[in-house]
């Protein structure tokens, strides 16, 4: 059964750079019918899609967010990470990452999520 | 960029039928998708493709789509159900994942 695992501070200062990793078991990050997307959500809020990569490398980012974030893969480790740059209160937020299967639009399975706040 | 509304909340009684919408632009020509998500955990995925069920859910959910919106049906709504139902659609214009604002089932 495929599962993922967000790891990564829970607390990051403004202006600096928050990094998350995600790591896949119970399957292999390098399948060809895989992508792989970090997904956040503010408290109290809905879902904001961050970014999506393969395990090529190819990535897909949100427009909004996509002048601050880098999103890698280490298929050595079946691992993939995040990290967003320049950091704001407004980035306080449960990060989720995600499995999306390459014939779909969907995400399943999602990770447990890990909080990340934003403060001094 | 894309939007996609939900009603914030919608109440049902147990054993109802609880129908929870989803608007936007021309959605019928999109794909939609559904999320439950419980207090305090990760969303779960229970319509794709407008109106398939994952393996594992039960047959009370539904969905359906046309026009500009998306319906996910509960039928015999349980205290259970209770919790936030998100649609989410792949916006191919721009290339990018559309959550909506999600809706508040609350089970009376």
């Amino acid at each position: 059964q495929l599962q993922l695992q967000e790891s990564g501070p829970g607390l990051v200062k403004p202006s600096e750079t928050l990094a998350l990793t995600c790591t896949v078991s119970g399957g292999s990050i390098s399948s060809s019918n895989d992508y792989w997307g970090w997904i956040r959500q503010p408290p109290g809020k809905g879902p904001e899609w961050i970014g999506t990569i393969y395990y090529t490398g190819t990535t897909y980012c949100n427009p909004s967010l996509k002048s601050r974030v880098a999103i890698s893969v280490d298929t050595s480790n079946n691992k993939f990470s995040l990290r967003l740059n320049s950091v704001t209160a407004a980035d306080t937020a449960v990060y989720f990452c995600a499995r999306r299967l390459s014939a779909g639009t969907w995400f399943d399975p999602w990770g447990q999520g890990t909080l990340v706040t934003v403060s001094s | 960029s894309y939007v996609l509304t939900q009603p914030a909340s919608v109440s049902v009684a147990p054993g109802k039928t609880a129908r929870i919408t989803c608007g936007g632009y021309n959605l019928g020509s999109k794909t939609v998708h559904w999320y439950q998500q419980k207090s305090g955990q990760a969303p779960v995925l229970v319509i794709y493709y407008d109106s398939v069920r994952p393996s594992g859910i039960p047959e009370r959910f539904s969905g359906s789509n046309s026009g500009n919106t998306a319906t996910l049906t509960l039928s015999r709504v349980e205290a259970g159900d209770e919790a936030d139902y998100y649609c989410q659609v792949w916006d191919s214009s721009s290339a990018h994942v559309v959550f909506g604002g999600g809706t508040k089932l609350t089970v009376l």
